[in-house]
């Protein structure tokens, strides 16, 4: 059983504030690290797929980075705005096939 | 682009009753999923269909849950009965082609409650 954890929780920052979460996922047969945004009664979106160790990807105010050595991702939020306030889901892929294993999410709030 | 669509969006039944849902997928994409995200977890696959066939149904409890996809397009997913521990958020998913694709689309999916 593959095993995807996201910190923290939950979170709730400042209009204006920079945050950050982190997924965790094994190191072994890694093959892509997905993040998705979901809006609440909305479709889960598309945010970025990571395959190579030590990518950077960045949408706007939105940037990740991918360590597969150590098995970690960051998500990184610049100057966050009460539009950012979803749930932030990362999925891992293995190698071979195209399933994707969720973690738990991150709840981010962003209050005025 | 038309996304994935699913009805219907919100669903309340008891408990050992019968209930389906509908997805249909982006056109042309080969590949279609169907997830249940319990409150608390993270979106966990049921059963993943390539064209009619299915391609993984280990984690569909398959006592109650049942899936088609006859034509390769639209999907329904039933629940028979249902259970406590049914009341989830499921989701449907779809991609272009199977084990090359980066990417799946999701639709809104459908809040179930069983009381």
């Amino acid at each position: 059983i593959l095993n995807v954890e996201q910190s923290p929780q939950s979170l709730h920052v400042q209009e204006g504030d920079s945050t950050n979460f982190t997924c965790s996922f094994p190191s072994s047969n890694f093959y892509a690290l997905h993040w998705y945004r979901w809006e609440t009664a909305k479709s889960p979106e598309a945010l970025f797929v990571m395959t190579l160790n030590g990518d950077e990807k960045k949408k706007g105010r939105i940037s990740a980075t991918l360590n597969t050595k150590e098995g970690y991702s960051y998500l990184y939020i610049k100057g966050s705005q009460p539009e950012d306030s979803a749930t932030y889901l990362c999925a891992f892929r293995t190698g071979g096939g195209n399933k994707l294993t969720f973690g738990t999410g991150t709840q981010l709030k962003v209050e005025l | 682009e038309a996304g994935v669509a699913q009805s219907p969006r919100y669903k309340i039944i008891e408990k050992r009753q019968s209930v389906a849902f509908w997805c249909n997928p982006i056109s042309g994409h080969a590949t279609l999923y169907w997830y249940q995200q319990i409150l608390g977890q993270g979106p966990k696959l049921l059963i993943q269909f390539q064209n009619n066939g299915v391609v993984d149904d280990s984690q569909l409890p398959k006592d109650r849950f049942s899936a088609e996809r006859l034509k390769g397009v639209d999907s329904t997913l039933k629940i028979q009965p249902a259970k406590l521990e049914d009341s989830a958020v499921y989701l449907c998913a779809s991609s272009p082609s199977g084990d090359y694709s980066y990417e799946q689309y999701f639709g809104p999916g459908t809040r179930l409650t069983v009381t």
